[in-house]
């Protein structure tokens, strides 16, 4: 079974600046992958970064960089250069390797980016 | 490309009743998901198909849920003789098939349930 703890349910930043949201795992899978979702008050869910379990490097795509510590079980996600339309609930989520690709999401942590 | 649909987009039903919502995949995705979200959680796995194949259902799936997925296209899920729990967001997702590396699952808008 896979476990997925966001600890921060509501994080704050100013417009232009970097934010890390935490993301803590458990699993006993050895091959998993780790996704971040973006989910704007209009409910759609956005993917944003996924990080693969034995990808050496950390992930990027654009903006967001995914900061993976597997010995800690730890997948952040750092947005950089905030903006307003960032302001939305962001979920960080795993998919194992003995399930049929459905992903376990965490509780969600509530950005709002301030001008 | 036109993305994940579902319909309808909002739901008021009374207690007891029985109601059906849609979900048409990205054409080509072969794997389509449903989850529940309820208010401030994130979204629970309910059920997979893949194909037309029912592979996997989660144990949060009552007798009262069923879902169908006929010819591998759309998918509908109902719920019969609903309750006040059943209240919540019903996301749908479809993801490519095996051979990308990610094969992210992309999610429909959903459908938000009112039951009064």
């Amino acid at each position: 079974a896979q476990k997925i703890t966001q600890t921060q349910p509501g994080m704050f930043v100013q417009e232009k600046e970097a934010v890390t949201l935490d993301c803590t795992y458990d699993t006993s899978d050895q091959s998993y992958g780790l996704f971040w979702y973006k989910q704007p008050s209009s409910g759609e869910m956005i993917f944003l970064i996924y990080q693969g379990s034995y990808d050496e490097q950390n992930a990027t795509e654009g903006r967001y960089s995914l900061n993976f510590q597997k010995a800690r079980k730890s997948a952040n996600l750092v947005i950089s250069a905030s903006q307003l339309g960032d302001s939305a609930m962001y979920f960080c989520a795993m998919r194992g390797s003995t399930s049929y690709g459905k992903l376990t999401f965490g509780q969600g942590t509530i950005l709002t980016v301030h001008p | 490309d036109t993305g994940v649909s579902q319909d309808p987009r909002h739901k008021i039903t009374k207690r007891g009743q029985n109601v059906t919502f849609r979900c048409d995949p990205i054409s080509e995705h072969n794997r389509l998901y449903w989850y529940r979200q309820t208010l401030g959680q994130g979204p629970e796995f309910l059920t997979y198909f893949q194909n037309e194949a029912q592979l996997e259902k989660s144990r949060l799936l009552s007798d009262r849920f069923s879902a169908e997925r006929p010819k591998g296209s759309f998918s509908t899920l109902e719920i019969q003789r609903t309750e006040q729990g059943d209240s919540a967001m019903y996301l749908c997702a479809s993801s490519s098939p095996p051979g990308r590396v990610t094969y992210e699952q992309y999610f429909g808008p959903g459908t938000r349930l009112t039951v009064t």
